[in-house]
Order: C-alpha cells, then structure tokens, then sequence
C-alpha cells in the first residue's frame, strides 16, 4: 500500500501570500492518478486538482498542481480568505485498485 | 447537477452492522462509467477510503477492512448502499459516498461529486 505523506501539518500564512503544500508518496505513483482536495469544517472535500496538474472544474486558477513519481505539489499563488482549510492529497493504485489519501495539511490564517 | 446523499442510522451499537444507502440524483446511476465509493472521516482525523461498486456491479474493497464490508447496488431505486459488521468504537465517523468518472473500467483516480457526510456513531 502506498503512504502519503503531507508536510507541512499546518502552514500558517496571510492573505495574499504564496503557499505551497507537499505530498510525497512512499513509492511512485502515476501522475495521472494524483489528486488534491480541500476541505472545509462541516464540507465534504472538494475537488480542486485531478491527473497532479489539471484543475477541475470551476477552480479557480490561483490553484496548481504539479510533480511527479514521489513529490507533488500544490500551490496557491495568492491567498484568499476563502482559501483557508484542510488540504489533502490522494492517489489511486491501479494495480492494488484502492484510493489512499495523506493525512491532511491545515492552512490557517497568520 | 448530480447530487448524492447519505442516509442511514446515527447510532449503531457494538458488534451490530452498519447500514447506509446513498442516492443519487440528477442521473442515472447504471449510465455511463462510474466507480460508486463509501469514503469516512472520524472526527478530527483524515479520509479513508472503504471500497467502491462499478457500474456493472463489480467491487473492491479496502483490504483493511474488507472482511466486514459489503457494497451493492439497487439501481432500480438509483442507490448504492454499505453494509460494515461488527462495528466498534473504532467505527464511528462521518461517512461520505463519492463518485469517480471512470472511462469504460478505467478509474479516473478520483472523487468529482461527494454527499454532504453523515454521522454515525457506534455506542451502547
């Protein structure tokens, strides 16, 4: 089973800054499997990147993803209030047909 | 608009089975290709993910957990559902179900549309 791991745990930042999450699997994954979520208290996660680099709909294009093999990123370029929540990457084992996700980074208002 | 919405006892007691059914609407669930999954979050904590139905009826299952899981379809009420044995504390959790457009059995690799969660509690 891969393990995803996030970092950092919470990142602390202000409006209108750049942040930049990690995932980095314990193995390869392909990138066409690679996602990342944000969550909301009370929210069911929302899709916000699918295939490690393509936004889904509707998301705004302040969110990008990238990466390959271990490491993904996800970046927001600048910081909204609405930004602020849990993120989470995630990945789909085409071979062991199951979905894993990190554990979670919480991004916080500075 | 597909929507999906959970639905189920909040309070389940130990060694009992858990029960929800997720329907969805705004679509056919036996149309196209999809991957129909049960997802949970106990509080505080992150996702895991429980096990999928396809579209024809084929399923897969967490190997942590698929000794007490099953997951099945009823198409003719537009409603996939999970069934979780002898459940403990450990069970307890918000329990989301989410869809993944897969192409032909092809897995997109991730959840596009999500319920809104409910609740379960395990406890005497």
């Amino acid at each position: 089973e891969i393990v995803l791991t996030q970092s950092p745990g919470t990142l602390s930042l202000s409006p209108g800054e750049r942040a930049t999450l990690s995932c980095r699997a314990s193995q390869s994954v392909s990138s066409s499997y690679l996602a990342w979520y944000q969550q909301k208290p009370g929210q069911a996660p929302r899709l916000l990147i699918y295939g490690a680099s393509s936004r889904a709909t509707g998301i705004p294009d302040r969110f990008s993803g990238s990466g390959s093999g271990t490491d993904f990123t996800l970046t927001i370029s600048r910081l909204e209030p609405e930004d602020f929540a849990v993120y989470y990457c995630q990945q789909y084992g085409s071979s062991l047909l199951m979905y894993t996700f990190g554990q979670g980074t919480k991004l916080e208002i500075k | 608009q597909v929507q999906l919405q959970e639905s189920g006892p909040g309070l389940v007691k130990p060694s009992q089975t858990l029960s929800l059914t997720c329907t969805v609407s705004g679509g056919s669930i036996s149309s196209g290709s999809y991957y129909w999954s049960w997802i949970r979050q106990p509080a505080g904590k992150g996702l895991e993910w429980i096990g999928r139905i396809y579209t024809s009826g084929s399923t897969n299952y967490n190997p942590s957990l698929k000794s007490r899981v099953t997951i099945s379809v009823d198409t003719s009420k537009n409603q996939f559902s999970l069934k979780l044995s002898s459940v403990t504390a450990a069970d307890t959790a918000v329990y989301y179900c989410a869809r993944d457009p897969a192409y032909y059995y092809d897995s997109s690799g991730c959840f596009d549309y999500w319920g809104q969660g409910t609740l379960v509690t395990v406890s005497s």
